[in-house]
């Protein structure tokens, strides 16, 4: 299997912060990376695939990039609905795995 | 647009089977070139893949759930079902049903259930 690490596992930070959130892979997987959102109680939300396309829908301040082993997604300036926590996950290869998740607090 | 609903008991004794199934609207399940799948969630934790069905009725598992897992679908229903067996209290969590979408380029999770908690207690 692919182990995804992300890091960190969770920060704090503030409205207009530019967040940054990293993820590793145990092997290459190309860009084969996506990247979600949850909130409390909800199912993950797709925000970017192949590690920086962004969903249809989802605001420009989300950016991704990478490739290989190491990506990065990026909040440019963060907002009060993106408080959640973050996913990272490689479609490269079965079983899919996901990063272990890093939460952005206040 | 697409939509799913999980459905299934909230309790499981252990070492009995849990069974869940996935009703879906807005797409038949076994055209379109799909996977329609399961991930599951413990409270607290990450996101493990379980498995999924392809829309020719084909599967693929988690190899850490293999020998427990079988994923189905009911065409006639337009649903498709999740059982493992053997269950622990390793085995609680929340349960989503996903559609794989991306095409023959990549894989993403498109679209998800709102997923329903599975408690594994006697």
């Amino acid at each position: 299997d692919i182990q995804m690490t992300q890091s960190p596992s969770s920060l704090s930070a503030s409205v207009g912060d530019r967040v940054t959130i990293t993820c590793r892979a145990s092997q290459s997987i190309n860009t084969h990376l996506n990247w979600y959102q949850q909130k409390p109680g909800r199912a993950p939300k797709l925000l970017i695939y192949f590690a920086s396309i962004l969903q249809s829908g989802v605001p420009s301040r989300f950016s991704g990039s990478g490739s290989g082993t190491d990506f990065t997604l990026i909040i440019s300036s963060l907002q009060p609905e993106d408080f959640a926590s973050y996913y990272c996950q490689q479609s490269y290869s079965t079983p899919w795995t996901f990063g272990q998740g890093t939460k952005v607090e206040i | 647009q697409v939509q799913l609903q999980e459905s299934g008991p909230g309790q499981v004794k252990p070492s009995q089977t849990l069974s869940l199934t996935c009703t879906v609207s807005g797409a038949p399940i076994n055209s379109g070139g799909h996977y329609w799948g399961w991930i599951r969630q413990p409270a607290g934790k990450g996101l493990e893949w379980i498995g999924r069905i392809y829309t020719s009725g084909g599967t693929n598992y988690n190899p850490s759930l293999k020998s427990r897992v079988t994923i189905s679908m009911d065409t006639s229903k337009n649903n498709f079902s999740l059982r493992l067996s053997s269950v622990t209290a390793a085995d609680t969590a929340m349960y989503y049903c996903t559609k794989e979408g991306g095409g023959s380029l990549t894989t993403i999770f498109d679209f998800w259930g709102p997923g329903t908690v599975v408690t594994v207690s006697s």
